[in-house]
Parts: structure tokens; sequence; C-alpha cells
């Protein structure tokens, strides 16, 4: 089983529609953290958010939100009202620590469409 | 520049040759990361570095593959008798604590 999956290769949606990128995640660590990176085609990794796993708040940051549940081991984030320039790979990682370091554990990515 | 900086950006390299790719992380992170992202793929873990050791080397896929650091800042990734398998983009992060800081990559192809 991965520890990271993303089940959704590729989404195309239409711009100012809401998207959903799922992210499921497998740890048996009790403290961990979980991010999300967006890469568009320029190729630079951007960072999105970071959450650590004793905080399940969920979190608003403009247009973009993120669901955390530990009890489905799901990280989801949810862009409102898209837009073009969204249009980029998404990653989720997990960070866990590791012979005294944070190792990450990238997903696949999710790769975002919005067409105008 | 106050982030990551990989360098070069883009090199062309024939089968067999060998290849350094250069990675400058942000000026006091201690910690430096190899990743590779193949065409449609996600970061693979390459090696991790804390200071100028690497004590988890366990991604690098063979013994082809080799990387130091010097000075607790630079590192170089070295690359011998390359193979057209090693066409990726190679990306080097940082970082202090939980939150990864990501260089732009260098793109590598062997034809």
């Amino acid at each position: 089983a991965q520890k990271v999956t993303q089940a959704q290769t590729e989404i195309s949606v239409v711009e100012k529609e809401d998207v959903t990128l799922d992210c499921v995640y497998e740890t048996r660590d009790t403290t961990y953290y979980l991010f999300w990176y967006k890469q568009p085609p320029s190729g630079e990794l951007v960072f999105l958010i970071r959450r650590n796993s004793f905080d399940e708040q969920n979190e608003i940051s403009g247009r973009y939100s993120w669901n955390f549940q530990k009890s489905t081991s799901s990280f989801n984030f949810t862009i409102t009202a898209s837009q073009v320039v969204d249009s980029a790979v998404y990653f989720c990682a997990l960070s866990e620590l590791r012979r005294g370091y944070q190792k990450v554990t990238f997903g696949i990515g999710t790769k975002l469409q919005v067409i105008p | 520049g106050a982030g990551v900086s990989q360098s070069p950006s883009n090199k062309v390299t024939e089968k067999g040759k060998d290849v350094e790719l250069r990675c400058d992380p942000i000026s006091g992170h201690t910690a430096l990361y190899w990743y590779r992202q193949s065409l449609g793929q996600g970061l693979e873990f390459l090696i991790y570095f804390q200071g100028n050791s690497a004590p988890d080397k366990s991604g690098l896929p063979s013994d082809r593959f080799s990387a130091e650091r010097t000075g607790g800042s630079v590192s170089t990734l070295t690359i011998q008798r390359t193979q057209q398998e090693d066409s990726a983009v190679y990306l080097c992060a940082s970082n202090v604590g939980a939150e990864q800081y990501f260089g732009p990559g260098t793109r590598l192809t062997v034809t």
C-alpha cells in the first residue's frame, strides 16, 4: 500500500467551478505532518499548507480550504471558484520522523486543468 | 537570493557520460534533500543530509549515484555512466523544521 495516495491523476474543471483534490495517507506514527504543494507548469514546487497530526481544525486561505480527518486518514484540498491560474500539479505529502529527521513521502500528484 | 538554487537548470548529456548537479540551500538550513521526479511521476526520495553527513542514502537507485555536501552548505549529486532512465528532473530541498523549501530543479536529459 502506498503511504500517500492521490487517486485522481487528472481532473478538468471549468473556470469558477469548485474542485476537491483527495489525499489519503498511511502511517503508524502518532506525530506527523501533512503538506500540500503546487507545481505550476514552470516546475517549481510551491508550499501551500502544513498541518500537524494533532491539529484537526480545517483551514481556509482565500479560495483554498483543507479538510483533515484523522479518522479516515484523509487530508483533502478544495479550491473554490477555480481560476485558470490554478492549473498545476498538486502534491500531497506526509512527513514522519525517521532516524532523527523528517522523512517526506509524496503522492504521485493530481494534475488539475482549469478550462476558461 | 533567499531561496534554494540549483544549477544547471537544464543538462543534456550522452549516455555513458558523468554529470554533476549542484544545489545551494537556503543559508542556515542544516537539512538538505535530493529528490527525482520522472515524467508524470511524483517525487522520489534519493538522499538526505544533516550538515555534511548523509544518514539516509536509501533512495539512491544504484551505485552510479552519489552525493556529497561540503561546509554544511552546497551539495553535489553525481551520476556516473548515465543511462537513459536517469532522465528526470532532480530537485533539491532544504529545511530547518518540518517544511521543505524546494529549488527549481535540474532537468537532465540523457540521449
